[in-house]
């Protein structure tokens, strides 16, 4: 079955400090993995985008991370701000015949304290 | 800022009602979905379209209805609405190719009474 389990659950962190949010996922056959931030009430907007020849993405204070092999990604956010409060949902497709499937996370919840 | 627009953004029904959740994108987009979402749970499809005058079931089961039959319009409808339908449903658009970002919009917070 194909799945996307995030870590953890939820998240709380002082202003400038940093901070990594983990993602391990089943799906396959792997085309893409996307981390998208979604404030609350809103709807999610895209970090990264990688595909299975790339470990490594950054979008200014975010750093993603993929490992194909152990189908594991991970999402750093440096010097964090009180902004950075929201969801942070780790998205997976795949290759089959529905042109890209997207599996979604239930995301990490990441609370910025002043 | 993504060209996607949802209204309305917030409903509040009575059961048995009618309703149409709008949704419209203006990028010329070949994908559209739409998406359920409770609270601190994932997103769910419920419906897809990869063009004008094709619509697909998702994985959730629901008794709402879509059409497509203008590429920057996908509407979803329930005929009848009940408190089980009480939700966060967010629209997005793609294009076709694999790689591609999915833009979403705002969600529309529909409670229904």
């Amino acid at each position: 079955k194909n799945q996307v389990e995030q870590s953890p659950q939820s998240l709380i962190i002082l202003e400038g400090k940093n901070c990594t949010l983990q993602c391990n996922y089943t799906v396959s056959p792997f085309s893409n993995l996307r981390w998208y931030k979604q404030d609350t009430g809103r709807g999610p907007v895209s970090l990264t985008i990688m595909t299975f020849s790339e470990n490594t993405k950054s979008n200014g204070r975010y750093t993603a991370t993929l490992d194909a092999d152990t189908k594991q990604s991970s999402l750093h956010i440096t010097a964090s701000q009180l902004s950075d409060s929201a969801s942070y949902i780790c998205v997976v497709s795949d290759r089959g015949s529905t042109l890209g499937r997207l599996y979604f996370g239930r995301g990490t919840q990441l609370t910025v304290w002043p | 800022e993504a060209d996607i627009y949802q209204t309305p953004r917030y409903l509040v029904i009575g059961t048995g009602k009618k309703i149409t959740l709008e949704c419209s994108q203006t990028m010329g987009h070949d994908k559209m979905y739409w998406y359920q979402q409770d609270p601190g749970m994932e997103l769910h499809l419920i419906h897809y379209s990869y063009g004008v005058n094709s619509t697909e079931k998702g994985d959730l089961s629901s008794e709402s209805t879509v059409s497509r039959i203008r590429t920057e319009h996908f509407p979803l409808t329930l005929e009848s609405a009940r408190p089980s339908h009480t939700s966060q449903y967010l629209c997005a658009s793609s294009e076709l190719e694999v790689h591609t970002e999915a833009f979403f919009g705002q969600g529309t917070r529909l409670t229904v009474v």
